[in-house]
């Protein structure tokens, strides 16, 4: 079956510190790739996404390639603000298939 | 757009007692998925549908949950009676249906519910 692995939190980091998130996947298919971020005390929400290989998913700073040949999608940002301070989920899905299938989630946290 | 509403947003109840959960998808979504987060599970999907027809259920815990989707603005999830590890934020979220996958899933803000 499906799964996902993120690296383990929590993350801390100063203001302005560069951001790798690894995630790693194993599907069957031809899945779609997911970024979500939680803020607290709110509901997740769509940060970027990527529906094939070698497509990079980009928002706000963040990024992530589809990486095939690895089943690779890292989340990344070059200058992470306080502001970036939320649980991060890595997710998949199916080729033709709506259900999610998400990693364990990584707290991170930005200190001024 | 108003987004995924769900009520209420905060339930206190007693053990045994029957708790429900409302969500209203965004507007001309047809999927409709409801998610139990916890710290010990981390989050798992309940059950999803798709046209109000419930496609995969395979998450419900046990006949102590139910959920329903009487029309395309309107879903409940059930849970009777209650135990206090039914304790989590329940979290619904819809999309719109594609053939080929990738749909954005929007979640509302979540019901924390805290059984005693």
């Amino acid at each position: 079956g499906n799964s996902v692995t993120q690296m383990e939190g929590p993350v801390t980091l100063s203001e302005e510190a560069f951001l790798t998130i690894n995630c790693t996947y194993t599907a069957t298919g031809y899945p779609s790739l997911f970024w979500y971020v939680q803020y607290p005390g709110e509901g997740l929400q769509l940060l970027l996404k990527a529906t094939k290989a070698d497509d990079k998913g980009s928002n706000k700073g963040f990024e992530a390639t589809y990486r095939k040949e690895t089943t690779s999608f890292h989340l990344e940002k070059g200058s992470v603000q306080v502001s970036d301070s939320a649980v991060y989920f890595c997710a998949l899905s199916d080729f033709g298939n709506e259900k999610l299938t998400f990693g364990t989630g990584t707290r991170l946290t930005i200190i001024p | 757009d108003a987004g995924v509403i769900q009520s209420p947003r905060h339930e206190v109840t007693e053990m045994g007692q029957e708790v429900t959960l409302r969500c209203k998808p965004i507007s001309g979504h047809n999927s409709l998925f409801w998610y139990r987060q916890t710290m010990m599970r981390g989050l798992e999907l309940l059950i999803y549908f798709n046209n109000n027809v419930p496609i995969d259920d395979s998450g419900m815990p046990e006949d102590r949950f139910s959920a329903k989707m009487p029309n395309a603005s309107f879903s409940t999830l059930k849970i009777q009676p209650s135990e206090p590890r039914d304790s989590a934020v329940y979290f619904c979220a819809s999309s719109s249906h594609g053939l080929a996958g990738g749909q954005t899933q929007y979640f509302g803000p979540g019901t924390r519910l805290l059984v005693l």
